[in-house]
């Protein structure tokens, strides 16, 4: 069964940390991709990858960065949290088909 | 860019039919997928159009027409457990996009008694 794993489900941080969110896939993707999914507002893209070390800003990208060393692992970096970031991050990943498959998310409160 | 756009919310009753509409405005087109969503739960792929016309799978019927940017999910016999945010996606087809998908705002789908 194919599968998307993000490291938390929850997580509270302070304002001001560097916060790592984490997102491995076991299909042997080219693509991954960070969500942000807010009520009213959808899934917004934050940064994607279509190969190792490449990476590619979506439609929110400020305040974040991402680091994709190994195929299988996708990485999404909060330089310093604010509570503007307080979400559901989710992680995805897709083939040459485009079809994503998505992991649980993770909750991130920032207080 | 991208523009997409689907209702907030509907409320049907159980066993009978809903239909969902998205409509798109976007700087390129390489398909559109279906997705649903559960309260809590990641979402889950429910079906692909990339050209004209109608796809059934079961009780989900998913309709594409590309000229009128116009796509709909039509969910059949209505279930209880089908309540949840039905979410409308294209696909870009930039050489560079990797796949992307652009989502709309997702439509809440309330089946009721």
């Amino acid at each position: 069964d194919v599968k998307v794993t993000q490291s938390s489900r929850y997580l509270v941080k302070r304002t001001g940390e560097k916060v790592f969110l984490e997102c491995v896939q076991d299909m042997d993707h080219e693509n991954m991709f960070w969500y942000r999914q807010d009520p009213g507002l959808g899934l917004r893209l934050i940064y994607f990858s279509y190969d190792v070390k490449m990476k590619e800003k979506g439609d929110i990208p400020e305040g974040y960065s991402v680091s994709r060393e190994k195929k299988e692992r996708f990485s999404l970096i909060l330089e310093s949290a604010s509570t503007n970031q307080t979400s559901m991050y989710l992680c995805a990943s897709s083939s040459h088909t485009g079809r994503a498959f998505f992991g649980q998310g993770t909750r991130l409160t920032v207080v | 860019g991208q523009n997409i756009d689907q209702p907030t919310e509907m409320t049907a009753t159980e066993g009978a039919i809903v239909q969902i509409n998205c409509t798109y405005q976007t700087s390129g087109f390489n398909g559109l997928f279906w997705y649903q969503q559960h309260a809590g739960e990641a979402p889950t792929f429910l079906s692909y159009n990339v050209l004209d016309g109608l796809e059934e799978k079961g009780r989900f019927s998913s309709f594409l027409s590309r000229s009128k940017g116009y796509s709909y999910l039509l969910l059949k016999e209505l279930q209880m457990k089908d309540s949840a945010s039905y979410l409308c996606a294209v696909r870009d087809q930039a050489k560079a996009a990797g796949n992307k998908l652009t989502f709309g705002g997702g439509t809440r789908v309330l089946v009721k008694p």
